[in-house]
């Protein structure tokens, strides 16, 4: 069984670039769910996909969207990046969206530096 | 929306010495309560939990409490080990699907 595994591991963008980041769910797992953590911060709660439908998102403006394959994969694209935008993106899978009953397993996360 | 505040880092302690980090949550309704733990290059991974009021998680030597009356879930282990260096995370859920994480507490344990 492998565990959840992103893609890449680090990146620098130019402001106002475009990114996406890529995230292979654990075998069997339906649900991804998307976090930014800032330098020194906790994770941010940005998005969820279960069953490739988004199904709740955080507080970020609509320049984060993302997707989920049938495969249960998933992408999280930013557009129009700012400074601030530079951070370490965590996503983590599970086998149901609700954190009530499954547990999330996180990914090692990619450092995205914006200059 | 949910909160979490927990104590500032970095704790620095000794071996064998005892552990407390401490974690309040403000929440709607009955959230569930969790620590995580991150390892210098490492994902997340989930410490322990807890469902309801006056439950205890327990794993590996740590526990927490889920304690209504003062919207709490501290942290304890009753001797810490070099091994147990690491960033921990409290977090309650928010709607069922959103983890709401604390900043962090950063343990450093010297031999």
């Amino acid at each position: 069984e492998t565990g959840v595994t992103q893609s890449p591991t680090h990146l620098i963008k130019t402001r106002g670039q475009q990114v996406t980041l890529r995230c292979s769910s654990q075998s069997g797992h339906n649900t991804v769910s998307w976090y930014q953590q800032a330098l020194g911060q906790g994770p941010q709660f940005i998005f969820q996909y279960y069953r490739e439908e988004e199904n709740g998102r955080g507080n970020f403006p609509p320049r984060f969207s993302g997707l989920q394959f049938p495969n249960y994969s998933s992408e999280l694209n930013v557009n129009a990046l700012e400074l601030d935008d530079s951070a370490l993106y965590l996503c983590a899978s599970s086998l149901g969206p609700s954190t009530m009953n499954t547990e999330a397993f996180f990914g090692q996360g990619t450092r995205l530096t914006v200059v | 929306g949910n909160s979490v505040t927990q104590m500032e880092g970095p704790v620095t302690l000794s071996e064998e010495a005892f552990l407390t980090i401490n974690c309040t949550y403000t929440a709607t309704g009955y959230p569930s309560l969790f620590w995580y733990v991150q390892y210098p290059g490492e994902g997340l991974q989930l410490l322990l939990k807890a469902t309801k009021a006056d439950d205890k998680g327990s794993n590996k030597g740590f526990e927490a409490t889920y304690r209504k009356e003062t919207t709490s879930f501290h942290l304890e282990k009753g001797s810490v080990q070099v091994s147990d260096s690491a960033v921990y995370f409290c977090a309650c859920n928010q709607a069922g699907t959103a983890l709401i994480f604390g900043k962090g507490t950063t343990l450093s344990v010297s031999s």
